[in-house]
């Protein structure tokens, strides 16, 4: 039940296209859902989180969508630009149990010129 | 403010041996995850100090083992290696241990031959 499932795998994207990551949760006890960004030889970054109150939060060019009746989320990148390519991890957190992060399996995002 | 500071940044080991790591949180912050990261099983908790406590422990055999000291620094041991441990260990950190963002070190590279 502490699963996140993360799709693709991999994704390659051409500048200025949107690029969509999906994840879907099976603990309903989740109730932080952040996004982390990796470029190799580096540790996660924060990208943007959200709450399960709220269907949508957007900062610049990134949203995240979130249902919770379907238990799904995605992350949108809106004008893909080559810097962007990097892994991206979704992940859920049960607040009260601390730093517990569940992360899934990870998205290789390639944005070609 | 300087980030997470992880030393070393590459270790080898033979199977059978030991090995500690060691983890400097940004100044100010205590609360110290720790995080293993392999291609096949991703990213995944280990355990988390705060106040030099064990607040939470993930699903790892007890030859995983941490501590933290007063000055927040961390450090994790692992006994008695076994190829599978080879991983990159990642060291996050964030000021108290209410707060959700947690904020990544570049990690460890541990290769056990």
């Amino acid at each position: 039940q502490q699963q996140v499932k993360q799709s693709p795998q991999s994704l390659i994207v051409q500048k200025g296209g949107i690029s969509i990551i999906n994840c879907a949760y099976e603990n309903t006890a989740f109730d932080y859902f952040p996004w982390y960004q990796q470029f190799p030889g580096k540790g996660p970054a924060l990208l943007i989180a959200i709450r399960p109150d709220v269907s949508e939060k957007k900062e610049g060019r990134f949203t995240i969508s979130f249902n919770k009746s379907a238990k799904q989320f995605s992350l949108h990148i809106m004008d893909s630009q080559p810097g962007d390519s990097a892994t991206y991890f979704c992940a859920g957190l049960k607040e009260t149990s601390g730093s517990r992060l569940t992360f899934g399996e990870g998205t290789q995002l390639t944005v070609n010129p | 403010k300087a980030g997470v500071t992880q030393t070393p940044r590459y270790l080898i080991k033979t199977r059978g041996q030991q090995v500690t790591l060691s983890c400097s949180p940004i100044s100010g912050h205590r609360s110290v995850s720790w995080y293993q990261q392999t291609p096949g099983q991703g990213l995944q908790f280990l355990f988390e100090y705060f106040s030099e406590t064990q607040r939470n422990k993930g699903n790892f055999p007890g030859r995983f083992s941490g501590r933290q000291f007063s000055n927040s620094r961390s450090e994790m041991n692992v006994s008695t290696l076994e190829l599978g441990d080879s991983a990159l260990y990642l060291c996050a950190s964030k000021p108290l241990a209410e707060y959700n963002e947690q904020f990544f070190g570049p990690g460890t590279r541990l290769t056990v031959l």
